[in-house]
């Protein structure tokens, strides 16, 4: 059974610095890989995609990895800011139903 | 471009009401899902479509129905709302399930019932 963990549950920084939110999964067989962000009692927006078959994808300061084999993706934010402050979730898509299986999500404050 | 549309956006039931909560997308999307959102659970899938007329359970579907009469609406039925229900619900969409696409979310509907 596919299982995905998010590491660390919440974190706290600074303004300006990077940081690295981690996923992991279980079982290698995923479609693709979908970082999301979801600000409090709001919905979830998609952040960047990464299929399968490739390694990172970029979206202005984030940056997204995978690597099927050990079953890790990261997200990469580079010089952040109080406006990141969301919770992050990812989420992988396994199996012929499309279901999306999600991590708990790490919960990210940017102190200004 | 509206994306995912759902609504309402917040319900109180009683416990025995039935309600049906509304989800539209403007993308042409052939893949319509509904989750739940509860703290320490995450999201769980409850029920999906391929397509018009296609409609599957997901990993929680007591409790709720779904019919898929166009490409455009997915509407979520619950039947006869219980406590356990009280949660926050998502739509979501993506081309089509056999494509390696982007899945969009709606802005939830938080349903309480009492």
């Amino acid at each position: 059974k596919q299982e995905v963990t998010q590491i660390p549950a919440a974190l706290s920084v600074p303004e300006g610095e990077n940081l690295v939110l981690n996923c992991s999964f279980t079982d290698s067989a995923i479609y693709n890989l979908q970082w999301f962000r979801q600000d409090p009692g709001k919905g979830l927006t998609s952040l960047l995609l990464i299929q399968s078959s490739q390694r990172e994808q970029t979206s202005g300061r984030l940056n997204a990895s995978l690597d099927k084999s050990s079953g890790r993706s990261t997200l990469y934010i580079a010089a952040s800011q109080p406006g990141d402050s969301a919770t992050y979730l990812c989420a992988v898509r396994a199996g012929n139903t499309g279901k999306l299986i999600f991590g708990q999500g790490t919960t990210l404050q940017v102190k200004p | 471009n509206a994306g995912v549309t759902q609504t309402p956006k917040f319900q109180v039931l009683k416990t025995g009401q039935s309600m049906t909560l509304q989800c539209a997308q403007d993308m042409n999307h052939e893949y319509m899902s509904w989750y739940r959102q509860d703290p320490g659970m995450g999201l769980r899938l409850i029920h999906y479509s391929v397509g018009a007329g296609i409609t599957d359970q997901g990993e929680v579907p007591n409790g709720y129905n779904v019919s898929r009469s166009t490409t455009e609406d997915f509407p979520l039925r619950l039947l006869s709302a219980a406590p356990s229900q009280t949660s926050v619900y998502f739509c979501a969409s993506s081309y089509r399930l056999t494509a390696n696409t982007e899945a969009f979310f709606g802005q939830g509907t938080r349903l309480t019932v009492v």
